[in-house]
């Protein structure tokens, strides 16, 4: 499985654009890198996940390198409500069955969003 | 509101006690999972079964045990409860992506 590196914290101002980075320097061609946000001791929550192109919804947008060694996830107008602990996983597709598409979450990182 | 539901969402539990944590979830989907959080830890996952009559272990098993009563419903039992039990436990399902429920929090004194 590849593994990913992430910072333990960041800070962001409120209205600010917040850029999380991740590392995926092993990852396969047949696998996505899947965001997922934890706030506060809640379920996880899915943000966004992509293959190779950028991608965008309402929550944020995925910037993917060229070569799919890193990326970026990008919440665009961050406020208050998006401080939480954001988790970048790299995994095949979770529709496949048995173990390849079970979610292994590793330490994140914690965003902190300040008024 | 379609989701992942857990019960109970706290539990005291003295070292030995016996308890079933359950979860069910009414989207249809085939896969659901057993995790637990310790404090500033990522999710581990205990159990998972990928459809209903199968079950999995993952990453850390040893003290559960899990039962795929049906497509809905998927319940984990601690026979004998002791303090390293003590986490926050998350049920998911999943079919495209993954549903969390909210979470139960176990304390074992």
């Amino acid at each position: 499985d590849a593994k990913t590196t992430q910072p333990p914290s960041m800070d962001c101002a409120e209205g600010r654009a917040a850029n999380l980075p991740c590392n995926h320097s092993t990852i396969s061609g047949n696998e996505y890198v899947y965001w997922y946000r934890q706030i506060h001791s809640q379920g996880p929550q899915y943000i966004i996940h992509g293959l190779k192109n950028n991608e965008t919804n309402e929550m944020a947008s995925l910037i993917i390198t060229e070569d799919r060694k890193s990326s970026t996830l990008i919440l665009p107008h961050a406020t208050l409500r998006d401080t939480a602990v954001y988790y970048c996983i790299v995994r095949v597709a979770l529709n496949y069955g048995g173990s390849q598409g079970n979610l292994i979450f590793g330490k994140g990182t914690k965003l902190s969003v300040k008024p | 509101n379609a989701g992942v539901t857990q019960t109970p969402k706290f539990q005291v539990l003295k070292t030995g006690q016996s308890m079933t944590l359950q979860c069910a979830q009414d989207m249809n989907h085939n896969s659901m999972y057993w995790y637990r959080q310790d404090p500033g830890m990522g999710l581990r996952l205990i159990y998972y079964s990928a459809s209903e009559g199968t079950t999995d272990k993952g990453e850390v098993p040893n003290g559960y045990n899990v039962s795929r009563l049906n497509k809905r419903e998927f319940s984990l039992r601690l026979e004998s409860a002791a303090p390293s039990q003590t986490s926050v436990y998350f049920c998911a399902s999943r079919r495209y992506g993954y549903t969390f429920g909210s979470g139960t929090r176990l304390t074992v004194v």
